[in-house]
């Protein structure tokens, strides 16, 4: 099956700093990559996905590169603002034609003032 | 209410009680999920209903037990817990591979903050 493995666990940013959090996948397959944004005592809300036909999508301050050949997604965010504090998930899914995502460990984002 | 909710919010419950999580969605979606999140395993995926039928469990024990009576709605029901199962419980649903797509947003429950005393 899939295995996503998601890096940093933890990340701390001065504010207005950039952020990036890292994840590969094992399933060459894999062809739908989301992430998610959970901020404390909230429930995981997608904040912007990436299909495999694709490599590169931005929204606003938020953008996902997708390296199929080294099989690696990343997230990024410029500007980081304090709001942007929370834990945020990537998943993978598609392969062996499932739709059931997997998820990385998560990575806590911590945007200091 | 739109979405997908979940009931009770938080529950105490001692290991021998008997108890069920509820949960609803108002989305039109196929697929209904359980995961359980603690701070060992952030997203653990527990089980999947597709259309009503149970297409995976997670290496599950058998203190949880799930139903599906249909599409919109999914309980857990919880006996002879162990402390290690507190956690929260959170509930999600999608459309499946039949909608024609992997490319399935999960939406979340706010959870179930489930404490075994």
């Amino acid at each position: 099956g899939e295995n996503v493995e998601q890096h940093p666990s933890t990340l701390s940013v001065q504010e207005g700093d950039s952020a990036v959090i890292k994840c590969t996948y094992s399933d060459s397959a894999s062809n739908y990559f989301p992430w998610y944004k959970q901020e404390l005592g909230k429930r995981p809300q997608l904040i912007i996905d990436i299909r495999s036909n694709v490599g590169e999508k931005k929204d606003q301050r938020i953008a996902v590169t997708l390296n199929k050949t080294a099989k690696h997604f990343s997230l990024h965010i410029t500007e980081t603002q304090p709001e942007d504090s929370a834990v945020y998930f990537c998943a993978a899914s598609g392969g062996g034609g499932s739709y059931i995502p997997t998820f990385g460990r998560g990575t806590s984002l911590i945007v200091h003032p | 209410e739109t979405g997908v909710t979940q009931t009770p919010r938080h529950l105490v419950m001692g290991m021998t009680n008997k108890k069920s999580l509820k949960c609803e969605q108002h989305l039109g979606h196929n697929a209904m999920y359980w995961y359980k999140q603690s701070a060992k395993k952030p997203l653990e995926l527990m089980f999947v209903y597709n259309f009503k039928e149970q297409t995976e469990n997670n290496s599950v024990p058998s203190r949880f037990s799930p139903e599906c009576p249909n599409s919109s709605h999914l309980f857990l029901h919880l006996h002879t817990l162990q402390p290690e199962d507190s956690a929260l419980y959170l509930c999600a649903s999608s459309q499946d591979w039949a909608g024609g797509s992997s490319y399935n947003e999960q939406f979340f429950g706010p959870g179930t903050r489930l404490t075994v005393l």
